[in-house]
């Protein structure tokens, strides 16, 4: 069974424009959720979708926003990037009613 | 809101010796579970234990094992017979009942292995 693929692994944008990553779970699960990895703020939640609905949601600004596609593919976006969103974004993905979430390798943004 | 806390940001140990890693959180829902993720040079997040807070007995996977304190809200991992790849960040994670996968992780102990 695939595991969690987050693509690309690598990004390099500039200030002010905007990125979007992309995660696709283990087959067959409905849940994935996305945070956010910083040396200064650790590992922080941004939010999660199961069903193409988001359910949870961090305390991340509006700039940070994602969806879900009905085979489950995740994707996030942020707009106007900033020199802090430099960071690792992961995503998990996790099955029905499971407690355990599957991570992907992540996808190492960094602006300039 | 809830808080987890890792008080030792590095931790080091002697191949086949035991460490404990420590662990507190802060919440006030009675129904919840508390993780052990490792992540190692690789940056992939990976499960290492699962405690049901609804479970007195102490989770153990092979050579974890945790220390599940419900009253004090304490939570630490005891890794026995250490070897050189369980060198890695270790993120202590709280997750609410019924609230969908939404994780709260501490700040992380960096742990090595020596041989």
């Amino acid at each position: 069974k695939a595991g969690v693929t987050q693509t690309p692994r690598y990004l390099i944008k500039t200030r002010g424009q905007q990125v979007t990553l992309s995660c696709s779970p283990i087959s067959g699960h409905r849940s994935v959720s996305w945070y956010q990895q910083t040396p200064g703020q650790g590992l922080q939640f941004l939010f999660e979708y199961f069903s193409e609905t988001q359910r949870n949601k961090g305390n991340f600004p509006g700039r940070f926003s994602g969806r879900q596609f009905s085979n489950s593919r995740s994707e996030m976006n942020v707009s106007t990037l900033e020199l802090g969103d430099s960071a690792l974004y992961l995503c998990a993905s996790s099955g029905h009613e499971s407690t355990e979430a599957f991570f992907g390798q992540g996808t190492r943004l960094t602006v300039v | 809101a809830q808080t987890v806390t890792q008080s030792q940001p590095e931790m080091s140990v002697q191949e086949a010796e035991t460490v404990t890693l420590s662990c507190t959180y802060d919440t006030s829902e009675n129904n919840y579970y508390l993780f052990w993720y490792k992540q190692p040079p690789s940056r992939q997040m990976i499960l290492v234990i699962r405690q049901e807070a609804y479970k007195q007995q102490n989770a153990t996977e092979n050579r974890f094992s945790v220390n599940f304190q419900k009253a004090a809200k304490s939570f630490s991992l005891k890794i026995s017979d250490s070897q050189l790849g369980d060198t890695a960040m270790y993120f202590c994670a709280f997750m609410k009942l019924n609230y969908g996968q939404n994780f709260v992780f501490g700040p992380g102990t960096r742990l090595s292995v020596l041989p």
